[in-house]
């Protein structure tokens, strides 16, 4: 399986933009890149997910390296609502629908 | 409103007691699952379904069972083999048509052997 890098914990001040990071050096072409986020002691939550073009909804941004072995996701303003682990998660465009979390990063905001 | 219902939130059992997780969904989903989160840890599939009466292994399934008599429900029954049942439980559901689609997850089950 296609695995990603993250950094373990990040710090953010509360209303500044944030940049979470991810390494997929060994991703394949038909491998969509998803982010979840976990709050304490809750199940995750689908954030974003894109394959090549950058992605935006309501909740955040996806940024994808042109070689798509790397993509960052953006929170414009973080809030205090905003702290969580976070999971950046490769998932092959073929064969069965599998989810595969690693540790994540764990964001912190400081008020 | 439409969501995951996992029941008990908390359950404590005794060595060598099977106990049963309840996962109830009114997303009209077709695929369902079970994650095990250890703490300080991402989670871990233990099992799936992507249509009634049909289930797979997922990368931790020893000790595990589960059913799927009805699209709605998908319990899992952690048994007395399993070794260190203590843990996080997250079940969760997508629509299986939707091959990109986001997975839902509910409030997730903790269990506690004693």
């Amino acid at each position: 399986d296609a695995k990603t890098t993250q950094p373990n914990s990040m710090e953010s001040n509360e209303e500044e933009p944030v940049h979470l990071p991810c390494n997929h050096s060994t991703i394949s072409g038909t491998d969509y890149i998803h982010w979840y986020r976990q709050l304490p002691s809750q199940g995750p939550e689908y954030v974003i997910h894109g394959l090549t073009s950058n992605v935006n909804n309501r909740m955040a941004s996806l940024a994808i390296a042109e070689d798509r072995k790397s993509s960052t996701l953006i929170l414009h303003r973080a809030t205090l609502r905003d702290a969580a682990v976070y999971y950046c998660i490769l998932r092959p465009g073929a064969g069965s629908y599998q989810l595969t979390f690693g540790k994540g990063t764990k964001l912190s905001v400081i008020p | 409103d439409g969501g995951i219902t996992q029941s008990p939130k908390y359950l404590f059992r005794k060595e060598g007691q099977n106990v049963t997780l309840s996962c109830e969904q009114n997303l009209n989903h077709d695929a369902m699952y079970w994650y095990r989160q250890d703490p300080g840890q991402g989670l871990r599939l233990i099992y799936y379904s992507q249509i009634v009466n049909d289930f797979q292994k997922g990368d931790i399934a020893e000790g595990y069972s589960v059913s799927r008599e009805k699209k709605e429900s998908f319990p899992l029954t952690v048994t007395s083999a399993q070794k260190n049942p203590t843990a996080f439980y997250l079940c969760a559901s997508k629509q299986r048509e939707k091959n990109t689609g986001e997975l839902f997850f509910g409030e997730g089950s903790r269990l506690t052997v004693l």
